[in-house]
């Protein structure tokens, strides 16, 4: 079974820049989640989608944030313009509907905004 | 409030065992959890226990959760190099969307 995909890696951009990040969750995920986790904490969650639907985004900055998952499969996540505070990784996860407690995470990208 | 708690660093010799500790606030949580991140690596889920279950064992690890006290321990048998990662402990926010509400993480480094 393929593990959740993110792309790009790496990214380093100035601040002020736009910046989009691709997740494709595991085949029959319907939740799937963005988390920013900065350097020496643990992941925050941006926000949760189930199917193309979104349940929570409270964390999510919406100014300069944004995401959609228009097919309810893959996702992108956004942000415009940057901060030098985004500098982060950024993980996705997908999970069942029914066990939404086991989460599996992709690589991460990591942002780096200079 | 939401908060779990962990210690940051941990070192053990290579074979001894390793306790990994987390403190948790919320009694109606569900689930507990055990996150292992290595280096420029996803997480990837360890294990997890159920709020009703006060101990749970896979192979070589180990999860003593202690309810009335809020406490979770990971306990890791014949530690090896390969564990040295970052451990995180989250549990089950048991509110509307059940999101999970993450610790600091706990830095293991196993030493030859």
């Amino acid at each position: 079974e393929a593990g959740v995909a993110q792309s790009p890696r790496y990214k380093i951009i100035e601040k002020r820049q736009s910046v989009a990040f691709w997740c494709n969750p595991i085949s029959g995920h319907a939740t799937l989640y963005w988390y920013q986790q900065i350097l020496g904490q643990g992941p925050k969650l941006l926000i949760q989608f189930q199917n193309n639907g979104v349940v929570d985004d409270s964390q999510l900055p919406k100014d300069r944030f944004s995401a959609e998952r228009l097919k309810g499969v893959d996702s992108t996540l956004k942000i415009q313009p940057a901060k030098l505070e985004d500098s982060a990784v950024y993980l996705c996860a997908s999970s069942l509907i029914r066990t939404p407690y086991e989460q599996y995470f992709g690589p991460g990208t990591r942002l780096t905004v200079t | 409030g939401e908060d779990v708690e962990q210690s940051l660093f941990l070192s053990v010799r290579e074979g001894d065992s390793s306790v990994i500790n987390c403190t948790y606030t919320d009694s109606s949580s569900t689930y507990l959890y055990w996150y292992k991140q290595e280096p420029g690596a996803g997480l990837q889920l360890l294990t997890y226990i159920f709020s009703n279950m006060d101990m749970k064992q896979d192979q070589r690890l180990t999860v003593l959760l202690n309810k009335k006290d809020k406490h979770l321990s990971l306990r890791i048998a014949d530690t090896q190099t390969g564990d040295s990662a970052i451990y995180f402990c989250a549990e089950n926010f048991a509110g509307n969307n059940r999101k999970l509400i993450w610790g600091l993480g706990t830095s293991l480094a196993v030493n030859p």
